[in-house]
């Protein structure tokens, strides 16, 4: 099996971009996913297949790969928008790997 | 309104077993593949074990495999993981969740606590 590395924290200021990372070998041939989870809920999606935006989903958050690297970028970050992200990928077949979880901070 | 709801955690000694039910509604229970995801107390997500739609083929994590069983009841709409030789790691919340689409994980569950302590 293989990792997702991600920074363990992202601090932003109301109305600014948040960029989260997430890299990982197999990323160059697998989809990446993005939740995000608030305290005491289970996970959200929020980005699917690199850069789809579920319905519902505000249109600030955005994805993009490259490589063997996956960015979760947040524009216009709110209050409501501090959580936890965890990024995603298939490691072989249908077995999954997440990255650590990112803690955004909204300052 | 689509729902899976998780039960049977609780307290196990360590070396012990428990089984965790995951009941669906509100879809085609026997068309999805499901999954077990677990988050240990202040950590982050582990995928467990993930099940085919009709329960032939099953996949689980290096740190559960020869431990931990997943399986389905279709007619009972239900989603379940034996869990055996339980270790004080084990101790997470364990969600079941499935895709109808978008190759994530859509849809979870609440969660159910299972702690692994004597």
């Amino acid at each position: 099996s293989y990792e997702l590395t991600q920074p363990p924290s992202v601090s932003v200021s109301p109305g600014q971009t948040a960029r989260i990372t997430c890299s990982g070998d197999a990323l160059s041939k697998q989809y990446t996913y993005w939740y995000q989870q608030k305290p005491g809920q289970a996970p959200m999606v929020v980005i699917y297949k690199d850069i789809e935006r579920p319905s519902g989903i505000p249109e600030r958050f955005s994805g993009s790969s490259s490589g063997t690297s996956a960015t979760l970028t947040i524009n216009g970050v709110q209050a409501e928008d501090e959580a936890d992200y965890y990024c995603q990928s298939a490691d072989s077949g249908a077995t999954w790997v997440f990255g650590g979880g990112t803690k955004l901070t909204v300052l | 309104e689509v729902q899976l709801v998780e039960s049977g955690g609780g307290l196990v000694q360590p070396g012990g077993s428990l089984r965790l039910s995951c009941a669906a509604s509100g879809f085609t229970f026997s068309s999805y593949a499901m999954s077990w995801v677990r988050q240990a107390p202040g950590k982050g997500l582990e995928w467990v074990s993930s099940i085919n739609y009709s329960g032939g083929t099953t996949y689980h994590a290096d740190s559960v495999k020869g431990r931990f069983t997943i399986s389905r009841d279709n007619s009972k709409n239900t989603l379940y993981l034996q869990m055996n030789s339980l270790r004080a790691e084990d101790t997470a919340i364990y969600y079941c969740s499935y895709s109808y689409g978008s190759g994530a994980f859509d849809i979870w569950g609440q969660g159910t606590m299972v702690t692994v302590s004597s």
